[in-house]
Protein backbone atom coordinates (compact mmCIF):
# COMPACT_ATOMS: atom_id res chain seq x y z
CA UNK A 1 0.00 0.00 0.00
CA UNK A 2 0.92 3.80 -0.31
CA UNK A 3 2.65 5.95 2.47
CA UNK A 4 0.10 8.73 2.98
CA UNK A 5 1.03 11.75 5.65
CA UNK A 6 -1.18 14.75 5.97
CA UNK A 7 -0.11 18.16 8.04
CA UNK A 8 -0.34 19.71 10.07
CA UNK A 9 -1.38 16.77 12.37
CA UNK A 10 -3.56 18.57 14.55
CA UNK A 11 -4.46 22.44 15.20
CA UNK A 12 -6.04 24.80 17.51
CA UNK A 13 -7.64 27.58 15.75
CA UNK A 14 -10.15 30.66 16.11
CA UNK A 15 -13.46 30.48 14.91
CA UNK A 16 -13.84 32.51 11.84
CA UNK A 17 -10.27 31.83 10.38
CA UNK A 18 -9.49 28.76 7.50
CA UNK A 19 -6.90 26.03 7.29
CA UNK A 20 -5.14 24.17 4.96
CA UNK A 21 -5.08 20.68 5.52
CA UNK A 22 -2.41 18.96 3.24
CA UNK A 23 -2.10 15.00 1.76
CA UNK A 24 0.72 13.78 0.31
CA UNK A 25 0.94 9.77 -1.12
CA UNK A 26 4.32 8.30 -1.80
CA UNK A 27 2.71 7.30 -5.00
CA UNK A 28 0.73 8.15 -7.76
CA UNK A 29 -2.95 7.08 -7.32
CA UNK A 30 -5.91 8.68 -9.53
CA UNK A 31 -8.78 9.03 -6.81
CA UNK A 32 -8.13 10.73 -3.43
CA UNK A 33 -10.54 10.99 -0.96
CA UNK A 34 -11.54 13.33 2.03
CA UNK A 35 -13.49 12.21 5.13
CA UNK A 36 -14.67 13.98 8.05
CA UNK A 37 -15.07 12.05 11.70
CA UNK A 38 -16.68 14.43 13.83
CA UNK A 39 -16.03 13.88 17.73
CA UNK A 40 -16.92 9.98 18.60
CA UNK A 41 -18.68 9.30 15.12
CA UNK A 42 -18.66 7.56 12.22
CA UNK A 43 -16.94 8.91 9.35
CA UNK A 44 -18.51 10.52 6.47
CA UNK A 45 -17.09 11.41 2.62
CA UNK A 46 -16.77 14.99 2.22
CA UNK A 47 -15.64 14.86 -1.47
CA UNK A 48 -13.95 13.03 -4.43
CA UNK A 49 -10.70 14.73 -5.70
CA UNK A 50 -9.82 13.36 -8.96
CA UNK A 51 -6.26 14.99 -10.92
CA UNK A 52 -7.76 17.10 -13.85
CA UNK A 53 -11.29 17.48 -12.54
CA UNK A 54 -13.21 19.20 -10.07
CA UNK A 55 -14.05 17.63 -7.17
CA UNK A 56 -17.13 16.14 -6.30
CA UNK A 57 -18.92 17.12 -3.51
CA UNK A 58 -21.40 14.73 -1.06
CA UNK A 59 -24.43 16.02 -0.32
CA UNK A 60 -24.51 18.21 2.57
CA UNK A 61 -20.72 19.65 1.86
CA UNK A 62 -19.91 22.58 -0.63
CA UNK A 63 -16.99 24.14 -2.34
CA UNK A 64 -17.26 27.33 -0.45
CA UNK A 65 -16.69 25.63 2.94
CA UNK A 66 -14.53 23.16 2.03
CA UNK A 67 -12.30 24.02 -0.77
CA UNK A 68 -9.94 21.42 -2.37
CA UNK A 69 -7.54 20.99 -4.67
CA UNK A 70 -5.45 18.38 -6.58
CA UNK A 71 -2.93 19.51 -8.82
CA UNK A 72 -1.09 16.42 -9.10
CA UNK A 73 -1.57 12.42 -8.81
CA UNK A 74 0.65 13.03 -5.47
CA UNK A 75 -0.98 15.59 -3.63
CA UNK A 76 -4.37 17.29 -2.07
CA UNK A 77 -5.49 19.88 -0.11
CA UNK A 78 -8.89 20.08 1.75
CA UNK A 79 -9.59 23.74 2.89
CA UNK A 80 -11.90 24.18 6.00
CA UNK A 81 -13.26 27.81 5.60
CA UNK A 82 -14.70 29.98 7.91
CA UNK A 83 -14.42 28.14 10.70
CA UNK A 84 -17.10 27.42 13.59
CA UNK A 85 -16.87 25.07 16.44
CA UNK A 86 -19.20 22.72 14.70
CA UNK A 87 -16.17 22.27 12.28
CA UNK A 88 -14.00 20.53 14.89
CA UNK A 89 -13.03 17.02 13.86
CA UNK A 90 -10.68 14.92 12.51
CA UNK A 91 -9.95 15.55 8.76
CA UNK A 92 -8.67 12.00 6.96
CA UNK A 93 -7.92 11.75 2.90
CA UNK A 94 -7.63 8.49 1.58
CA UNK A 95 -6.29 7.22 -1.44
CA UNK A 96 -7.45 3.97 -3.48
CA UNK A 97 -4.89 1.54 -3.78
CA UNK A 98 -5.52 -1.06 -6.23
CA UNK A 99 -8.54 0.08 -7.70
CA UNK A 100 -10.68 -1.15 -5.10
CA UNK A 101 -9.70 -0.62 -1.52
CA UNK A 102 -9.26 3.14 0.29
CA UNK A 103 -6.10 3.46 2.81
CA UNK A 104 -6.51 6.72 5.14
CA UNK A 105 -3.67 9.18 5.88
CA UNK A 106 -3.07 9.86 10.16
CA UNK A 107 -5.37 12.35 10.04
CA UNK A 108 -5.36 15.94 11.23
CA UNK A 109 -7.40 16.79 14.63
CA UNK A 110 -9.12 19.91 14.08
CA UNK A 111 -10.34 21.79 17.27
CA UNK A 112 -12.28 25.15 16.83
CA UNK A 113 -12.61 27.55 19.37
CA UNK B 1 -29.25 4.18 -0.47
CA UNK B 2 -26.94 1.98 1.06
CA UNK B 3 -26.71 1.66 4.50
CA UNK B 4 -24.17 -0.04 7.35
CA UNK B 5 -25.71 -1.23 10.62
CA UNK B 6 -23.29 -2.10 13.82
CA UNK B 7 -25.64 -2.79 16.61
CA UNK B 8 -22.65 -3.10 19.44
CA UNK B 9 -21.38 0.20 20.42
CA UNK B 10 -19.09 -1.22 23.05
CA UNK B 11 -17.65 -4.79 23.81
CA UNK B 12 -15.51 -5.20 26.87
CA UNK B 13 -13.96 -8.66 27.09
CA UNK B 14 -11.05 -9.99 29.15
CA UNK B 15 -7.95 -10.90 27.84
CA UNK B 16 -7.88 -14.10 25.78
CA UNK B 17 -11.67 -14.27 24.97
CA UNK B 18 -13.12 -14.52 21.64
CA UNK B 19 -15.11 -11.56 20.25
CA UNK B 20 -17.74 -11.28 17.51
CA UNK B 21 -18.21 -7.72 16.02
CA UNK B 22 -21.61 -7.89 13.75
CA UNK B 23 -21.89 -5.84 11.16
CA UNK B 24 -25.48 -5.53 8.44
CA UNK B 25 -25.55 -3.78 5.62
CA UNK B 26 -28.31 -2.66 3.32
CA UNK B 27 -27.85 -2.30 -0.82
CA UNK B 28 -29.99 -2.78 -3.47
CA UNK B 29 -27.22 -3.70 -5.63
CA UNK B 30 -25.54 -6.68 -6.51
CA UNK B 31 -21.62 -5.60 -6.83
CA UNK B 32 -20.57 -4.20 -3.56
CA UNK B 33 -17.44 -4.66 -1.41
CA UNK B 34 -17.35 -4.82 2.17
CA UNK B 35 -14.64 -3.49 4.44
CA UNK B 36 -13.40 -3.52 8.01
CA UNK B 37 -10.77 -1.02 9.47
CA UNK B 38 -9.64 -0.80 12.72
CA UNK B 39 -8.89 2.72 14.82
CA UNK B 40 -6.87 2.23 17.83
CA UNK B 41 -6.53 5.02 20.34
CA UNK B 42 -4.01 7.10 17.65
CA UNK B 43 -6.59 7.52 15.36
CA UNK B 44 -5.47 5.93 11.70
CA UNK B 45 -7.88 4.44 10.44
CA UNK B 46 -5.88 0.51 9.23
CA UNK B 47 -7.08 -1.50 6.69
CA UNK B 48 -8.02 -5.31 7.77
CA UNK B 49 -9.91 -6.99 4.86
CA UNK B 50 -12.29 -6.48 1.82
CA UNK B 51 -14.29 -8.81 0.31
CA UNK B 52 -16.68 -8.15 -2.87
CA UNK B 53 -20.11 -9.26 -3.42
CA UNK B 54 -19.14 -12.16 -5.48
CA UNK B 55 -17.39 -14.17 -2.86
CA UNK B 56 -18.86 -15.48 0.22
CA UNK B 57 -15.92 -17.88 1.54
CA UNK B 58 -14.72 -17.02 4.84
CA UNK B 59 -11.21 -15.72 5.69
CA UNK B 60 -8.92 -16.44 8.31
CA UNK B 61 -5.63 -14.50 9.31
CA UNK B 62 -4.13 -15.40 12.27
CA UNK B 63 -6.77 -14.44 14.94
CA UNK B 64 -9.07 -12.59 12.87
CA UNK B 65 -11.41 -14.28 10.92
CA UNK B 66 -14.45 -13.26 8.90
CA UNK B 67 -17.92 -14.42 7.84
CA UNK B 68 -19.76 -13.22 4.95
CA UNK B 69 -23.12 -14.26 4.58
CA UNK B 70 -25.17 -12.55 1.99
CA UNK B 71 -28.71 -14.55 2.69
CA UNK B 72 -28.38 -12.90 5.94
CA UNK B 73 -26.69 -8.99 4.61
CA UNK B 74 -23.89 -9.98 7.44
CA UNK B 75 -20.01 -9.58 7.62
CA UNK B 76 -19.23 -10.23 10.59
CA UNK B 77 -15.25 -10.10 11.93
CA UNK B 78 -14.07 -12.65 15.53
CA UNK B 79 -11.33 -12.02 17.18
CA UNK B 80 -9.92 -14.97 18.95
CA UNK B 81 -7.75 -15.03 21.87
CA UNK B 82 -8.48 -11.17 21.90
CA UNK B 83 -5.50 -8.97 23.49
CA UNK B 84 -4.85 -5.36 25.20
CA UNK B 85 -3.47 -4.01 21.46
CA UNK B 86 -6.91 -5.19 19.89
CA UNK B 87 -8.51 -2.76 22.02
CA UNK B 88 -9.66 -0.44 19.40
CA UNK B 89 -12.73 1.40 17.34
CA UNK B 90 -13.72 -0.93 14.45
CA UNK B 91 -15.65 0.24 11.54
CA UNK B 92 -17.41 -1.82 9.33
CA UNK B 93 -17.90 -0.02 5.38
CA UNK B 94 -19.64 -0.62 2.23
CA UNK B 95 -18.27 0.55 -1.45
CA UNK B 96 -20.73 0.00 -4.45
CA UNK B 97 -19.43 -1.10 -7.92
CA UNK B 98 -16.60 -4.00 -9.00
CA UNK B 99 -13.36 -2.91 -9.94
CA UNK B 100 -12.97 0.57 -9.14
CA UNK B 101 -12.52 2.47 -5.40
CA UNK B 102 -15.99 4.32 -4.59
CA UNK B 103 -17.46 6.16 -1.52
CA UNK B 104 -17.25 4.66 1.88
CA UNK B 105 -20.58 4.27 3.49
CA UNK B 106 -19.24 3.17 7.18
CA UNK B 107 -21.20 2.20 10.01
CA UNK B 108 -21.43 4.08 13.04
CA UNK B 109 -18.51 1.51 14.88
CA UNK B 110 -17.81 -0.89 17.71
CA UNK B 111 -15.15 -0.17 20.20
CA UNK B 112 -13.54 -2.78 21.74
CA UNK B 113 -12.28 -2.60 25.22
CA UNK B 114 -9.59 -5.63 25.87
CA UNK B 115 -8.60 -5.85 29.95
CA UNK B 116 -6.12 -7.73 31.66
Amino acid sequence: SAVISQKPSRDICQRGTSLTIQCQVDSQVTMMFWYRQQPGQSLTLIATANQGSEATYESGFVIDKFPISRPNLTFSTLTVSNMSPEDSSIYLCSVAWGRETQYFGPGTRLLVL
Amino acid sequence: AQKVTQAQTEISVVEKEDVTLDCVYETRDTTYYLFWYKQPPSGELVFLIRRNSFDEQNEISGRYSWNFQKSTSSFNFTITASQVVDSAVYFCALSLGIGTASKLTFGTGTRLQVTL
